[in-house]
């Protein structure tokens, strides 16, 4: 009964490459959340994707972030051309979303991005 | 934008206190969650809300959908050092996918 899975936990980027950071979501849950959170803040909502599909994208910066959930394999948020401000931890959660218990979340231990 | 106001900011107890914290917000919410982040962690789910005036435990936490809609409370009892962490809460409104996170009350408990 595995979690969240995400991977790298830990990745180092200079300016100008690209990050990749993959979740595995919990086992039969087809929803998957991403969220950036700064030091001594709380979450903040970026993408919402189900399979196949981005659900809602609003709160994801337009240029260099992208994100996708295939039909099969984990979901993917790209980030191209980091900068500093880049940097933060990136948290995945995933819901099952079937009747009341689909509106739980569950996290993954996250992927601390530093640009150096 | 939607904010979540959580209070207190941070506190510091001793083992055995019991500890209240609770998260305001101008708009209605529909569920609330309450999750627990240890530093270099994912948070953790503590308890799902989803009914106005409901009352659910889960050990010694013990939290509680306002009846306004636009507050939520969580009660630990009896806190032990473990206990220590970032307590987050989250709202969802109806019609939405995203959850807005409260700042966090940063618990540190003296044994």
């Amino acid at each position: 009964n595995a979690g969240v899975m995400q991977n790298p936990r830990h990745l180092v980027r200079r300016r100008g490459q690209e990050a990749r950071l993959r979740c595995s979501p919990m086992k039969g849950h087809s929803h998957v959340y991403w969220y950036r959170q700064l030091p001594e803040e709380g979450l903040k909502f970026m993408v919402y994707l189900q399979k196949e599909n981005i659900i809602d994208e609003s709160g994801m910066p337009k240029e260099r972030f992208s994100a996708e959930f295939p039909k099969e394999g984990p979901s993917i948020l790209r980030i191209q051309q980091v900068v500093r401000g880049d940097s933060a931890a990136y948290f995945c959660a995933s819901s099952p979303r079937s009747g009341l218990a689909g509106y739980e979340q569950y996290f993954g231990p996250g992927t601390r991005l530093t640009v150096t | 934008g939607q904010q979540l106001n959580q209070s207190p900011q941070s506190m510091f107890i001793q083992e055995g206190e019991d500890v209240s914290m609770n998260c305001t917000s101008s708009s209605i919410f529909n569920t609330w969650l309450w999750y627990k982040q240890d530093p270099g962690e994912g948070p953790v789910l503590l308890i799902a809300l989803y009914k106005a005036g409901e009352l659910t435990s889960n050990g010694r936490l013990t939290a509680q959908f306002g009846i306004t809609r636009k507050d939520s409370f969580l009660n630990i009892s009896a806190s032990i050092p473990s206990d220590v962490g970032i307590y987050f809460c989250a709202g969802l409104t109806s019609g939405t996918y995203k959850y807005i996170f409260g700042t966090g009350t940063r618990l540190k408990v003296l044994a």
